[in-house]
């Protein structure tokens, strides 16, 4: 079974910094999507990026990108010049067959 | 548009009675999902429903859980007998579509949370 994993269950960064969250998943797939989901205290979940496992490129959408490693099945997060809206709960997340699989979550902390 | 919505926001029940969480996808889209999220965890799959049925009823926990899609719009979800276990948010997501493979950004709705006493 597929499984995802986010090893930081807390990070912290200074305004206007980068931080990168790291996610592992495990899959026998060669073909996959994989997400990352925001949550703020809202509780409301926030599509952040998206990756296709056969797009060599790493996605990005303005400050977030990804370095998407697939040989090491490895999806990490990088968020520059954080500002204090990018504090939340970050999930991974990894598709199968529609449904998706999450990871723990990263709580994300940001100083000003 | 509108988004997708959930009520109740807030449900406080008595451990042993039953629940209903509504759920309303964003319009046209035709698949919608149910999740589970406990106090500091992450989401945890119960139900897929693709139009009005369901293939993928593998995350239900147990049998007092149940649900229903119905003129591909609203779903509720059912928790009869409640138990101190079912204390979570439950979050329901759609998609435009749901064919096995599909890859359809699923947008999520603000969740219900749920407190059995």
């Amino acid at each position: 079974a597929q499984t995802v994993t986010q090893s930081q269950p807390e990070m912290s960064v200074q305004e206007a910094e980068t931080v990168t969250l790291s996610c592992t998943y495990d899959t026998s797939e060669s073909d996959y999507y994989l997400f990352w989901y925001k949550q703020p205290p809202s509780r409301q979940m926030i599509l952040v990026i998206r990756q296709e496992a056969y797009k060599q490129q790493n996605a990005t959408e303005n400050r977030f990108s990804v370095n998407f490693q697939k040989a090491a099945k490895s999806f990490s997060l990088k968020i520059s010049d954080s500002q204090l809206g990018d504090a939340a709960m970050y999930f991974c997340a990894y598709n199968q067959g529609g449904k998706l699989i999450f990871g723990q979550g990263t709580e994300l902390s940001v100083k000003p | 548009g509108a988004g997708v919505s959930q009520s109740p926001s807030n449900k406080v029940t008595e451990k042993g009675k039953d629940v209903e969480l509504r759920c309303d996808p964003i319009s046209g889209h035709t698949a919608l999902y149910w999740y589970r999220q406990r106090l500091g965890q992450g989401l945890e799959f119960l139900i897929y429903f693709q139009g009005n049925s369901a293939p993928d009823k593998s995350g239900l926990p147990s049998d007092r859980f149940s649900a229903e899609r119905t003129g591909e719009s609203v779903s509720t979800l059912t928790i009869q007998r409640t138990q101190q276990e079912d204390s979570a948010v439950y979050l329901c997501a759609s998609s435009l579509s749901g064919s096995s493979g599909s890859v359809d950004t699923q947008y999520f709705g603000p969740g219900t949370r749920l407190t059995v006493l």
